[in-house]
């Protein structure tokens, strides 16, 4: 099954740009790779999404590596309320595999 | 607009009975999907319907099982439950099925004893 791998934490601080990895050694030429966020007490939101090339969008910025084994979560300035665990997704065959995320951490 | 709807918010069962959960999509949005979420874990895909057809399957023994009504509401049943099946029950609607954007709701917080 394909598989992300995340660090399990991070820290930042407010207004300060924020870089999320993840790896997916294992992902195929058509899988998109997705991220959604879980803030406290609440369902995931979705982030962004993309396949092969850089996007952009009003919450964030999604750089993907050239052979699309890793990508990175930008979050350009932190906010307090950015502090939430970053999920990394890869859907395959119409499942969507969820790692263990991130855990955020900002500091004022 | 109304986002995604789960009922109950919460409820306590025991181990044996069974269980219904409900969830209403976004207005539009044909494709439901459910996930369990047990407390310190990422959320883990149970299914996916789109157009009432059941278009994919996590890893879950066939106690769990779902359907999609023609207005594109969803129900997760779960017989003979066990108290690991406690945990939040999440459903996510999505326009399309597959790679967009899916909404969440806020999930079922099912606790066995």
């Amino acid at each position: 099954d394909a598989k992300t791998t995340q660090p399990n934490s991070m820290e930042s601080n407010e207004e300060e740009p924020v870089h999320l990895p993840c790896n997916h050694s294992t992902i195929s030429g058509t899988d998109y790779i997705h991220w959604y966020r879980q803030l406290p007490s609440q369902g995931p939101e979705y982030v962004i999404h993309g396949l092969t090339s850089n996007v952009n969008n009003r919450m964030a910025s999604l750089a993907i590596a050239e052979d699309r084994k890793s990508s990175t979560l930008i979050l350009h300035r932190a906010t307090l309320r950015d502090a939430a665990v970053y999920y990394c997704i890869l859907i395959v065959d119409d499942k969507i595999i969820f790692g263990k995320g991130t855990r955020l951490h900002i500091l004022p | 607009d109304a986002g995604v709807t789960q009922s109950p918010t919460h409820l306590i069962k025991t181990r044996g009975q069974q269980v219904t959960l409900r969830c209403s999509p976004i207005s539009g949005h044909k494709s439901v999907s459910w996930y369990q979420q047990v407390l310190g874990q990422g959320p883990q895909f149970i299914f996916q319907y789109y157009e009432k057809e059941e278009r994919g399957r996590g890893n879950f023994p066939d106690r769990f099982s779902a359907r999609q009504f023609p207005n594109y509401s969803s129900e997760l049943n779960v017989n003979a439950l066990l108290l690991g099946d406690s945990a939040l029950y999440l459903c996510a609607s999505s326009l399309v099925r597959r790679n967009t954007e899916a909404f969440f709701g806020q999930g079922t917080r099912l606790t066995v004893v």
